[in-house]
């Protein structure tokens, strides 16, 4: 069957730095995305990786390992908006996302 | 960026009656727009899939005639739940993906979500 494992919380400190880890597996794969999703609003879309490596943007970055079935999503100099659900997703081989339960992050001052 | 809208953003209505919900993407060309409920403190669930001009697809269990969907134009999709009940209470989400002609650009951009209380 198709899996998507993420821890379902998280939690750290203000200024700090935080990676959260996802393992898939899925029928075929065409990319892996990342969304963060606060209470009550609909996902926002934060990456995609569909090559192996390290995907920076901003205070956010991305990193693919195809061959593992594995992704992080690194978090830095969090800040307080920060707190919220993290949410993995991959593209299975006929474009159907496939969604992990979401990371709940929280962030203490 | 890419837009999407949803209307209304809350609906409350009695048991037995029908709601509709628009999706709309408003600067882009949507050719597959997909339909997810999301139950408090779970995952989003997948509930059809919709491309312009042709029948829903409907993830299983999903009731296709409680649930009618409509992607009548590139740039509009509709969910109707149909003599709705208390169970249905949910949000509603809908995305669409914009196909460009990179895949790296091929991504799905959500609306803002329903979120419909039935009496």
């Amino acid at each position: 069957g198709q899996n998507i494992d993420q821890p379902t919380e998280m939690t750290a400190t203000e200024g700090a730095i935080v990676q959260i880890n996802c393992t898939y597996q899925t029928s075929g794969f065409n990319g892996l995305f990342w969304y963060q999703q606060h209470a009550g609003e609909a996902p926002t879309f934060l990456s995609y990786n569909v090559l192996d490596g390290l995907e920076e943007k901003g205070r956010f970055s991305s990193f693919l390992s195809r061959s593992k079935g594995y992704s992080y999503l690194l978090l830095k100099e969090l800040q307080m908006k920060d707190s919220a659900s993290y949410l993995c997703a991959a593209w299975d081989s006929n474009y159907q996302l496939i969604w992990g339960a979401g990371t709940k992050l929280i962030i203490k001052p | 960026g890419a837009v999407v809208s949803q209307h209304p953003s809350w609906v409350i209505c009695k048991s037995g009656t029908s709601v509709k919900i628009e999706c709309r993407s408003l600067d882009f060309q949507a050719t597959t727009m997909f339909w997810y409920r999301q139950f408090p403190k779970q995952s989003l669930m997948l509930m059809a899939t919709s491309n312009e001009g042709s029948k829903a697809t409907y993830e299983q269990g999903v009731e296709k005639d409680k649930f009618l969907i409509n992607h009548a134009s590139l740039t509009l999709s509709t969910l109707t739940v149909t003599s709705a009940h208390p169970e249905d209470s949910s949000f509603y989400i809908c995305s669409a993906r914009r196909l460009a002609g990179a895949i790296l650009t091929d991504t799905q951009y959500f609306g803002p979500g329903t979120r419909l209380t039935v009496l």
